[in-house]
């Protein structure tokens, strides 16, 4: 049972390039979720998905966007990389949130240079 | 808007217990959740309690929640070398997303 997967695991850009973060879960969860971690700031939520083909923006969505086409992928891009978006991306899922809690993916660490 | 303190310190002697404390704003707060992260991985839920309740014990750790002071803590017994690691405090309202901590980063001496 894979959980929540997340790729790739590492990656460095440079300013002003694309790339696509990928999140795939198998555990049927409607709930999915990209955070942000950067150093003693906690996790920030990006963006988030209620539930497949639906989208809605966190605390910090801009520079950002998402898309939910399956149920079990949630895709997090970023259209023109900036060096403010160097950080670790985790992406979670859960069923519902009452109660049970997220599970998160191992982290992508994005470097922008 | 919601809001989950922790201190970002912590240091213990193996074989001592931790407590790890948290504060919290939202008083509609119905699910608090405690998260431990590991040098280069994700968070791994290590508990959770839901607001009618005012301890819970799982082997090692007891959650305690005070609801009238917002106030939630981890006591871990018998700290040991693996249990060094960033314990994250989160809490959900039947919200659609979990609102965390900064993280409280606890270091075991030996």
């Amino acid at each position: 049972n894979a959980g929540v997967t997340q790729t790739p695991k590492f990656r460095v850009l440079k300013t002003g390039q694309s790339m696509t973060l990928l999140c795939a879960q198998d555990m049927n969860h409607e709930y999915m979720y990209w955070y942000r971690q950067d150093p003693g700031m906690g996790l920030r939520l990006i963006h988030y998905s209620v539930g497949e083909g639906t989208t809605a923006k966190g605390e910090v969505p801009d520079g950002y966007n998402v898309s939910r086409l399956k149920k079990q992928n949630f895709l997090l891009g970023l259209e023109s990389a900036a060096p403010s978006q160097t950080s670790v991306y985790f992406c979670a899922s859960s069923y519902s949130t009452k109660g049970g809690g997220a599970f998160f993916g191992q982290g992508t660490r994005l470097t922008v240079v | 808007g919601e809001d989950v303190e922790q201190s970002l310190f912590l240091s213990v002697r193996e074989g001592d217990s931790s407590v790890i404390n948290c504060t919290y704003t939202d008083s509609s707060s119905t699910y608090l959740y405690w998260y431990k992260q590991e040098p280069g991985a994700g968070l791994q839920l290590l508990t959770y309690i839901f607001s009618n309740m005012d301890m819970k014990q799982d082997q090692r750790l007891t959650v305690l929640l005070n609801k009238k002071d917002k106030h939630l803590s981890l006591r871990i017994a018998d700290t040991q070398t693996g249990d060094s690691a960033i314990y994250f405090c989160a809490e959900n309202n039947y919200g659609q997303n979990f609102v965390f901590g900064p993280g409280t980063r606890l270091s075991v001496l030996p």
